[in-house]
């Protein structure tokens, strides 16, 4: 079992432009989280998808967009970046749509804005 | 607002005791976790409390108030390699999002 792996692990891209990161889940989990985690601050929810919906939303601004596809791997988009959108991105995955189970964190995606 | 309060360091001594405590607003809540991240990686899952008392696991333990809104990681015999940063994090209403601490960052010295 792979368990959550993520892409890319790192990132350098310069104020205004755009990213995608990608995740894919634990196999048997349909359920995927994404955080954003500055340093030496605890996660911060953005959203959760499961059934190819966004289910749940934190308090990020639009410019952050999510995709999930049929096999449960999940995108993050990130548009018009600024240098304070420079942090780690955490994918985390739960089965059974309910987001209370354990949550598994993939290895996470550095991201710095320039 | 839904905050989750930790103490952002602690240090101990190796083979001693430490307990890590949280404290969380309760309305909503249904569960708590706590997990283990080492500087640069992913966090990893130690425990999960939805009800009252005490979930021990090996050398860590965890304790649950869901009146007080309050939870403690407790690790005994510590080793060096337990430094690292605890993070407190608490699941609000069916089907939700978790909300984290901001983690306390543990030194263990010999």
């Amino acid at each position: 079992d792979a368990g959550v792996t993520q892409s890319p692990t790192h990132l350098i891209k310069t104020r205004g432009q755009q990213v995608t990161l990608r995740c894919s889940p634990k196999s048997g989990h349909d359920t995927v989280s994404w955080y954003q985690q500055a340093l030496g601050q605890g996660p911060q929810f953005i959203f959760q998808y499961y059934e190819e919906e966004e289910r749940q939303r934190g308090n990020f601004p639009d410019r952050f967009s999510g995709h999930q596809f049929p096999n449960y791997s999940s995108e993050l988009n990130v548009n018009a970046l600024l240098l304070g959108d420079s942090a780690l991105y955490l994918c985390a995955s739960s089965p059974g749509g309910q987001g209370g189970n354990e949550q598994f964190f993939g290895p996470g995606t550095r991201l710095t804005v320039l | 607002g839904q905050n989750i309060d930790q103490p952002t360091e602690m240090t101990a001594t190796e083979g001693a005791i430490v307990q890590i405590n949280c404290t969380y607003q309760t309305s909503g809540f249904n569960g708590l976790f706590w997990y283990q991240q080492h500087a640069g990686e992913a966090p990893t899952f130690l425990s999960y409390n939805v009800l009252d008392g005490l979930e021990e696991k090996g050398r860590f333990s965890s304790f649950l108030s869901r009146s007080k809104g309050y939870s403690y990681l407790l690790l005994k015999e510590l080793q060096m390699k337990d430094s690292a940063s605890y993070l407190c994090a608490v699941f609000y209403n069916q089907g939700g999002k978790l909300i984290f601490g901001q983690g306390t960052e543990l030194s263990v010295k010999p």
